[in-house]
């Protein structure tokens, strides 16, 4: 079956730098990748939304400047949390759809927790 | 009219009986029923799924049913066992098109022995 791996699985950093996290598609060509938030005990919210070779499009409320996304390749996609903050500690999962065979399966990567200290 | 609205919030359940968690939708363009298991510290795996053209669909222990005309879609498990306590989120989306998953609240199912 369809494969996303995520890493790191956790990160601590300090407050102000950057931290880069990267979700591949290991056995598909995933023409479209999603990043979630989730915070504890709650839902995953949707943060943005990105096509390989097009820039992402984000949702309301979440900072383009500071959640850089690159999906450079169909099998890539990173996430990097600029000059981070405590309040960005948080569960981070991607979320990859691929292309073919009428599937219309999101497979989701194992999620990354970062401590921002 | 994006919303998915899921209950109950939390559920327990004694080994061997039966949970049932609801969701209930508004967009009538949503194709594509999916539920989530996720434990904690790990991100979400598909349970099973289910598209508006069936009213219900089995795998193992696991049945969803869907009203279309209700707008509303349940998960069954079956013969509940303790390896089952998990957070469950069922979502939807517009899946022909590529479009995000909405997913519901979640539901924190707990199976006692």
């Amino acid at each position: 079956g369809a494969v996303v791996s995520q890493h790191p699985s956790r990160v601590i950093c300090k407050s102000g730098t950057s931290v880069k996290i990267e979700c591949r598609s290991l056995d598909f060509q995933a023409t479209t990748m999603f990043w979630y938030r989730q915070f504890p005990k709650q839902s995953l919210m949707l943060m943005a939304t990105s096509n390989e070779g097009s820039k992402a499009t984000y949702e309301q409320g979440v900072e383009k400047d500071k959640f850089l996304i690159n999906h450079a390749s169909l099998t890539l996609s990173t996430l990097t949390v600029t000059s981070a903050h405590p309040e960005d500690s948080s569960f981070y999962i991607c979320s990859a759809r691929g292309t073919g065979g009428g599937t219309y399966g999101y497979t989701f990567g194992s999620g990354t927790r970062l401590t921002v200290v | 009219q994006q919303q998915v609205k899921q209950s109950p919030q939390s559920l327990i359940v004694q080994k061997g009986g039966i949970s049932i968690i609801n969701c209930a939708y508004e967009n009538t363009a949503f194709d594509y029923f999916p539920w989530y298991q996720q434990f904690p510290g790990k991100g979400p795996a598909l349970l099973i799924a289910i598209r508006p053209d069936v009213s219900e669909k089995k795998e193992g222990r696991f049945t969803i049913s869907f009203n279309k005309s209700a707008k509303q879609f349940s998960l069954h498990i079956m013969d509940s066992q303790p390896g089952d306590s998990a957070t469950y989120f069922c979502a939807a989306s517009i899946a022909s098109s590529a479009q995000k998953l909405v997913f519901g609240q979640g539901t924190r199912l707990t199976i006692n022995p």
